[in-house]
C-alpha cells in the first residue's frame, strides 16, 4: 500500500521569499506523484504531476517539483511567492499501474506574509 | 470542462438517521472516489470505484457504503450517522488511467447532531 507524509502543517513565509513544501512517499512499486492546490473556500485543483521522465515537473503559477526516488521525497518549491499564493496544498500519490487508488498526505497550509 | 456535481452542499442530520451524499460527472469517467476532508487529517479516501457496479474500499470504509448503478452516478451512504462522521465529503473522477488528475465536486459539508 502506497502512503504519503507532508512533514509541515503549516508553512509562513514573507512575500517574494522562496518556499519549499516537503512530501515524502512509501510505495514497493513505481508511483505517479501529484501536488493539488486548495484556495480558501475552493475546491482542490491540480498544481502539476509527475509521471515518468525528467525529474524536475514545472507547473501552473510557478511552482516547481522534484521527483527523487533514493529520498522517496516530491518537493514542491516556488522562488518568490506571492499573497495569492496562500492555500492549503496536498501531496499525492497512486501506483502506476492497475487501479487508481489516490492517497492524500495531511497537507501543508502556506501562509504568506506581507 | 468536466462537471463533478455533488447533490447538496450543506447537510445536517440527526445521529443514527441513514444518509445519502450523490455524486454525478458528465465526462464518462470509469472512476470514481469519495473522501473526507477534515482539518490537520487532509483527505482519507473512504471508497472508491473503476467500473459500473465495481466498488474498493479505502483507508477509511467503516461505517460507510457506496453504490454505483450507473457510470456517471457514484452514491455514499451512512447507514447509521454518528457525530464523527461530521465531516467535509468530496466526490472526485477521473479517467480509467492512473496518471490522470482528480476531477473534484465542491464538496458536501455534513453535520450530524
Amino acid at each position: 500500500a502506497q502512503s504519503v507524509t507532508q512533514l509541515d502543517s503549516q508553512v509562513p513565509v514573507f512575500e517574494e521569499a522562496p518556499v519549499e513544501l516537503r512530501c515524502n512517499y512509501s510505495s514497493s512499486v513505481s508511483v505517479y506523484l501529484f501536488w493539488y492546490v486548495q484556495y480558501p473556500n475552493q475546491g482542490l485543483q491540480l498544481l502539476l504531476k509527475y509521471l515518468s521522465g525528467s525529474t524536475l515537473v514545472k507547473g501552473i503559477n510557478g511552482f516547481e517539483a522534484e521527483f527523487n526516488k533514493s529520498q522517496t521525497s516530491f518537493h514542491l518549491r516556488k522562488p518568490s511567492v506571492h499573497i495569492s499564493d496562500t492555500a492549503e496544498y496536498f501531496c499525492a500519490v497512486s501506483l502506476s499501474g492497475g487501479y487508481q487508488k489516490v492517497t492524500f498526505g495531511t497537507g501543508t497550509k502556506l501562509q504568506v506574509i506581507p | 470542462d468536466v462537471k463533478v456535481t455533488q447533490s447538496s452542499r450543506y447537510l445536517v442530520k440527526r445521529t443514527g438517521e441513514k444518509v445519502f451524499l450523490e455524486c454525478v460527472q458528465d465526462m464518462d469517467h470509469e472512476n470514481m472516489f469519495w473522501y473526507r476532508q477534515d482539518p490537520g487529517l487532509g483527505l482519507r479516501l473512504i471508497y472508491f470505484s473503476y467500473d459500473v457496479k465495481m466498488k474498493e474500499k479505502g483507508d477509511i470504509p467503516e461505517g460507510y457504503s457506496v453504490s454505483r448503478e450507473k457510470k456517471e452516478r457514484f452514491s455514499l451512504i451512512l447507514e447509521s450517522a454518528s457525530t464523527n462522521q461530521t465531516s467535509m465529503y468530496l466526490c472526485a473522477s477521473s479517467p480509467r488511467t492512473g496518471n490522470e488528475k482528480l476531477f473534484f465536486g465542491s464538496g458536501t459539508q455534513l453535520s450530524v447532531l
